[in-house]
């Protein structure tokens, strides 16, 4: 079956410039995901969403950075003014949520959206 | 907050070799514990998880982890590498009682010499 899948795979703006990066999600998937990934670093988590709950923004670090989920499915991460620390290895995941309060499910990632700001 | 440590960065063997990476974290609850693998130009992966029963998980391609809770420790191993094990592993803990955000630990680089 279809898995994650993220657009565009490779992305490089200008410093200023504003980014929206797209993340599909497995359908059925309640719960999906942002994370960043910089060279040589682990996952820096960014946003969370869980069906139609506010979503926790508590990873986001700095009011740049945004993300919607439209209709459950499809989100857009956005980020504004772009500045070139922001270049990094955008990864979102997606996972079915079997039982409410149950941390163990697995996270399925997409392939990742590279960003290079210059 | 918790925090999930890999001791070993970069890990360089030759096949047939024994392999264990070690992850430890700081949570003192229940935990949720997870290994990923990404391949070369793939996507992250699921290798094992741990949530109750036997601390001891087998997971796919031949590898094992051991929870060990008194070290805070969910060390992955296995006992014979192959070339196709080259990749990069990531350890990721989840605090038990509704938490749904997993914290990754830097992950480490295996590169097995054929």
């Amino acid at each position: 079956g279809a898995g994650v899948s993220q657009s565009p795979s490779n992305k490089v703006t200008e410093k200023g410039k504003d980014v929206e990066l797209r993340c599909d999600p497995i359908s059925g998937h309640t719960a999906l995901y942002w994370y960043r990934q910089s060279l040589g670093q682990g996952l820096e988590f960014l946003i969370y969403f869980q069906g139609n709950s506010a979503p926790d923004k508590s990873g986001l670090p700095s009011d740049r950075f945004s993300a919607e989920r439209t209709g459950g499915s499809v989100s857009t991460l956005t980020i504004q003014r772009t500045q070139q620390e922001d270049s990094a290895v955008y990864l979102c995941a997606s996972s079915l949520r079997t039982r409410a309060g149950a941390g163990y499910d697995e996270q399925f990632f997409g392939p990742g959206t590279r960003l290079t700001v210059l | 907050a918790q925090s999930v440590s890999q001791h070993n960065h970069h890990v360089i063997l030759s096949e047939a070799a024994s392999l264990e990476l070690g992850c430890n974290y700081s949570y003192g609850g229940t935990v949720n514990l997870f290994w990923y693998v990404q391949y070369p130009g793939q996507h992250l992966q699921l290798l094992l998880k741990y949530f109750s029963g036997d601390p001891l998980v087998k997971g796919i391609k031949g590898f094992e982890a051991e929870f060990i809770k008194s070290k805070f420790s969910f060390n992955l191993r296995k006992p014979s590498v192959q070339w196709s094990d080259t990749a990069e592993y990531f350890c990721a803990v989840n605090a038990g009682g509704g938490s749904y955000i997993p914290t990754f630990g830097r992950g480490t680089s295996l590169i097995v010499h054929p």
